[in-house]
């Protein structure tokens, strides 16, 4: 079963502009980790946040993660049509040794 | 290329074949990870290898499913009298051990296997 949901389930919007992803979960987690999947193809890691950090940047990506609401956040600035794409959240639970549990993703259309 | 490696990248089968699918995890990663992606929804944990020992199973790996990582390197996932519903992609993921420094817990995804069954 899915461990939670990403918010909104689509998203449409014109390159050079920011993008925000939110995700929600169920369980007490060790980590967050964001995926990035094209259509048809794997899934890429972007970035792992820990259940004890709040904030983290990589490049053009922010991930937030607020455990108290069991809720984070991804927001893609500055967005190219490369950027379109399938986005996931992941969330590794306490004491299940990595396993992670997906979202049911978000669905990322950058536009010319 | 060092990643997660997969193939055979798609399999069309006849429903009742058996058909495996083949994993080599990233060099010194010692977790490996089978997940299920069916269309429009997020991957499902399958099962799970520390080196060579199979450690959990989920309970959407009916008997049909059997997985193996017979040296603690690469794994195979064979499906046995495969049926329509078996139709996704199986992907394969790999780690470090957990508690590995820095982002130690990062679980890196291969290409992913398509099988259609018809």
């Amino acid at each position: 079963s899915q461990q939670g949901e990403e918010d909104p389930q689509a998203l449409s919007i014109q390159e050079g502009e920011n993008a925000t992803m939110n995700c929600s979960y169920k369980t007490s987690i060790n980590n967050l980790q964001w995926y990035r999947q094209n259509s048809g193809r794997g899934l890429v890691h972007l970035i792992l946040i820990r259940s004890n950090e709040r904030e983290k940047h990589s490049g053009r990506l922010r991930v937030t993660l607020d455990t108290s609401k069991k809720s984070s956040s991804l927001l893609i600035t500055a967005s190219r049509a490369a950027d379109t794409a399938s986005y996931f959240c992941a969330t590794d639970a306490a004491g299940t040794a990595s396993k992670l549990t997906f979202g049911t993703g978000t669905r990322l259309q950058v536009t010319l | 290329d060092t990643g997660v490696s997969q193939n055979p990248r798609h399999k069309i089968t006849k429903r009742g074949q058996n058909v495996t699918f083949r994993c080599d995890p990233i060099s010194e990663h010692n977790r490996l990870y089978w997940y299920r992606q069916t269309l429009g929804q997020g991957p499902e944990f399958l099962t799970y290898f520390q080196n060579e020992a199979q450690l959990e199973k989920s309970r959407l790996l009916s008997d049909r499913f059997s997985a193996e990582r017979p040296k603690g390197s690469f794994s195979t996932l064979e499906i046995q009298r495969t049926e329509q519903g078996d139709s996704a992609m199986y992907l394969c993921a790999s780690s470090l051990p957990a508690g590995t420094g820095g982002t130690g817990n990062t679980i890196y995804f291969g290409e992913g296997s398509w099988l259609t069954v018809v």
